[in-house]
């Protein structure tokens, strides 16, 4: 159980194209997703977390007009980044939290997608 | 932005040994969680820790959670080449949407 997935899990773009990374919780609805990007050979950098139906909270430093976040249902959110540029090369992570009325450690607990390589040209 | 203070940063070790890391915090967490992640790969959960002075065993894995809450730690003992990867420790925020916050992460290498 507490399976996420995410889609596409490698992606090369052109510079100034916009790219949509997918993030299911496939046997569970997430209340709360969170979107994470890691640099090579660095920890986890949060971006911003998403609650179902309403805007996302981007962390410090973060653009929101660049990281498109909608998280349309209780078991998708899309992060889609806007004229994309080569500094935006990375690695993306999505976790989502279980909502209330689960065992632990199902709730409460962030479970990870496997990750989205983004290349941008 | 806050983070954990994890170490060491790198391990490299024979097979068959043990493994000890820990993480420290200034700030106080209701979880810790350890998470295991490999090369390409998001990161996968190993223990959650939900109680002060909490010690969980999985398998050859086992974490406490330190009585202050501001520290844990997690062993794995007789080590396999299927451990290497880089584990992370996290806290998660005790308000507001209870994001997580990681450690730098260690490195394990084992040689066979």
């Amino acid at each position: 159980g507490a399976v996420v997935s995410q889609h596409p899990s490698r992606v090369i773009c052109k510079s100034g194209t916009s790219v949509k990374i997918e993030c299911r919780s496939l046997d569970f609805q997430a209340t709360t997703m969170f979107w994470y990007r890691q640099f090579p050979k660095k920890s986890l950098m949060l971006m911003a977390t998403s609650n179902e139906g309403s805007k996302a909270t981007y962390e410090q430093g973060v653009e929101k007009d660049k990281f498109l976040i909608n998280h349309a249902s209780l078991t998708l959110s899309t992060l889609t980044v806007t004229s994309a540029h080569p500094e935006d090369s990375s690695f993306y992570i999505c976790s989502a939290r279980a909502g209330r009325g689960l065992a632990r450690p199902s709730t409460d607990t962030q479970y990870f997608g496997p990750g989205t390589r983004l290349t941008v040209l | 932005g806050q983070q954990l203070n994890q170490s060491p940063q790198s391990m490299f070790i024979q097979e068959g040994e043990d493994v000890s890391m820990n993480c420290t915090s200034s700030s106080i967490f209701n979880t810790w969680l350890w998470y295991k992640q490999e090369p390409g790969e998001g990161p996968v959960l190993l223990i959650a820790l939900y109680k002060a002075g909490e010690l969980t065993s999985n398998g050859r894995l086992t974490a406490q959670f330190g009585i202050t809450r501001k520290d844990s730690f997690l062993n794995i003992s007789a080590s396999i080449p299927s451990d290497v990867g880089i584990y992370f420790c996290a806290g998660q925020e005790i308000q507001g949407a209870q994001k997580l916050v990681f450690g730098q992460g260690t490195r394990l290498t084992i040689n066979p």
